[in-house]
């Protein structure tokens, strides 16, 4: 079983609807929680990071982690076919500087 | 521009070909790392540099791949005798010291023939 589980989608949204994405890992050990999102052939580009426990807003994107349920979660408001990518979560303990991914949710959002 | 850089941004090898992938982290960035990353999946951790030191190489799949940072700036990963397997893309990303924020580059798509 891997370390952090994620839904590989595809999730395919109407424009403006609300997104939920999310990912489950088993290990407590996480304390650090980020959002990556990929586009197509490039990179992945950070879009939220979150310590411990909580929530963290960003102008349409928001991450919620809930530790108690090794459960983290991002909330993308008024979607728009621009967000369309692969969005990647990421978590790291305090002991190490390597980031364990999940594998990806490919989002479309159609016009 | 001031980001990641990597070169080359895609290589095609022959099953047993060595290969030299590339990496220019951002200016002033002390830590370096290296993932892979196989098609529709996350990606994995190779190895992780401070500076020139190699702190964690326990992400490296076998004795074929090795990276350095001699003079802790640029960075190469070389896989050696490249396997089929060996095909996916290769990111890198810095860190401005111990920060968690981790910068990633575009990536090198390696193709092993």
């Amino acid at each position: 079983q891997k370390e952090v589980e994620q839904d590989p989608g595809p999730l395919s949204v109407p424009e403006g609807a609300i997104v939920s994405l999310n990912c489950t890992y088993s290990n407590s050990a996480f304390q650090y929680f980020m959002w990556y999102r990929q586009y197509s052939r490039k990179g992945p580009e950070l879009l939220m990071y979150t310590y411990s426990s909580g929530n963290k807003e960003d102008g349409r994107f928001t991450a919620q982690v809930d530790k108690s349920s090794k459960y983290i979660s991002l909330f993308i408001r008024d979607s728009q076919p621009s967000d369309s990518a692969t969005y990647l979560c990421a978590m790291k303990s305090g002991a190490t500087n390597k980031l364990i991914f999940g594998t990806g949710t490919l989002l479309a959002v159609q016009p | 521009g001031a980001g990641v850089s990597q070169s080359p941004r895609y290589k095609v090898a022959k099953r047993g070909q060595d290969v030299a992938l590339r990496c220019d982290p951002i200016s002033g960035h002390v830590s370096l790392f290296w993932y892979q990353q196989a098609l529709g999946q996350g990606p994995e951790f190779l190895t992780y540099f401070q500076n020139e030191a190699q702190l964690d190489k326990s992400g490296l799949p076998s004795d074929r791949f090795f990276a350095e940072r001699p003079e802790g700036s640029v960075s190469t990963l070389k896989i050696q005798r490249t396997q089929q397997e060996d095909s996916a893309v290769y990111l890198c990303a810095s860190s401005l010291g111990e920060r968690v924020t981790q910068y990633f580059g575009p990536g090198t798509r390696l193709l092993v023939l």
